[in-house]
C-alpha cells in the first residue's frame, strides 16, 4: 500500500517558466513533508520541507505548498533552468520519525 | 570532507551468494539508514540505527542483516542473494534520529544478482 504517490513518472518544461511537481499521501498523521532532488549516479540530497501545521513555505525559487484536507503537497520551481533536471521525490515522516518516499518524478527542463 | 561513504560502487552476484555493503559518514552522526530504490517504488527504508548499539526493521528488513560497528560505520548483509534484491542500495545518516532536513546520502551502490 503506497502512502505516498508521485503519480506523474516525468514531467518536461521550458526554461523559464514555473514546473509544478506534485504528490499525494494517505496517512493523517504525517507531521512533516519534504522534497528530495536527485541527480543521475548519486544521492538524494533535502531540497526543502514543511510541517503540517503550515500551508506554504518558500526558499528562493522552490516553494512547497500544503493542502491538508485534499492530502496533497506540490512543488513550484519558479523560474525553471536547467540544471534543476533531476529526479525528485515527495516524502513524509511518520509518527516513528521514518521517512515514507514516493515513487519520483523525473523533470526535465528544455532549454 | 567525504560525507557519506558507499563500498562498493557496482556489485554482480549469483543467486545464493552473500557479500556485505559498506557505509561510513565523517560527520559524527548518530543516526544510520539503509533504503534501496527500485523502479516506481521510490525509496524504500530497509533497516535504520537511531544510535550507536541500536538497531530496528523498517518497511523492507527480509533477506537483509545489519551491523552498527561503530559510530561511523552501518553495513547491510545479504546471506543469500535472490534477484528479487537487485536494486541500487542508499545509505544515509543525520545528526538525530526523524531529522530529514538533514539526512545525507552516500552515492548508491548498485546491486544485480542473476
Amino acid at each position: 500500500d503506497q502512502q505516498v504517490k508521485q503519480n506523474s513518472p516525468s514531467l518536461s518544461v521550458q526554461e523559464g517558466r514555473i514546473s509544478i511537481l506534485n504528490c499525494d499521501y494517505t496517512n493523517s498523521m504525517f507531521d512533516y513533508f519534504l522534497w528530495y532532488k536527485k541527480y543521475p549516479a548519486e544521492g538524494p540530497t533535502f531540497l526543502i520541507s514543511i510541517s503540517s501545521i503550515k500551508d506554504k513555505n518558500e526558499d528562493g525559487r522552490f516553494t512547497v505548498f500544503l493542502n491538508k484536507s485534499a492530502k496533497h503537497l506540490s512543488l513550484h520551481i519558479v523560474p525553471s533552468q536547467p540544471g534543476d533536471s533531476a529526479v525528485y521525490f515527495c516524502a513524509a515522516r511518520n509518527y516513528g520519525g521514518k521517512l515514507i518516499f514516493g515513487q519520483g518524478t523525473e523533470l526535465s527542463v528544455k532549454p | 570532507n567525504a560525507g557519506v561513504t558507499q563500498t562498493p560502487k557496482f556489485q554482480v552476484l549469483k543467486t545464493g551468494q552473500s557479500m556485505t555493503l559498506q557505509c561510513a559518514q565523517d560527520m559524527n552522526h548518530n543516526s544510520m539508514y539503509w533504503y534501496r530504490q527500485d523502479p516506481g517504488m521510490g525509496l524504500r527504508l530497509i533497516y535504520y540505527s537511531a544510535s550507536e548499539g541500536t538497531t530496528d526493521k523498517g518497511e523492507v528488513p527480509n533477506g537483509y542483516n545489519v551491523s552498527r560497528l561503530n559510530k561511523r560505520e552501518f553495513s547491510l548483509r545479504l546471506e543469500s542473494a535472490a534477484p528479487s534484491q537487485t536494486s541500487v542500495y542508499f545509505c544515509a545518516s543525520s545528526p538525530r534520529p526523524a531529522d530529514g532536513e538533514t539526512q545525507y546520502f552516500g552515492p548508491g551502490t548498485r546491486l544485480l544478482v542473476l
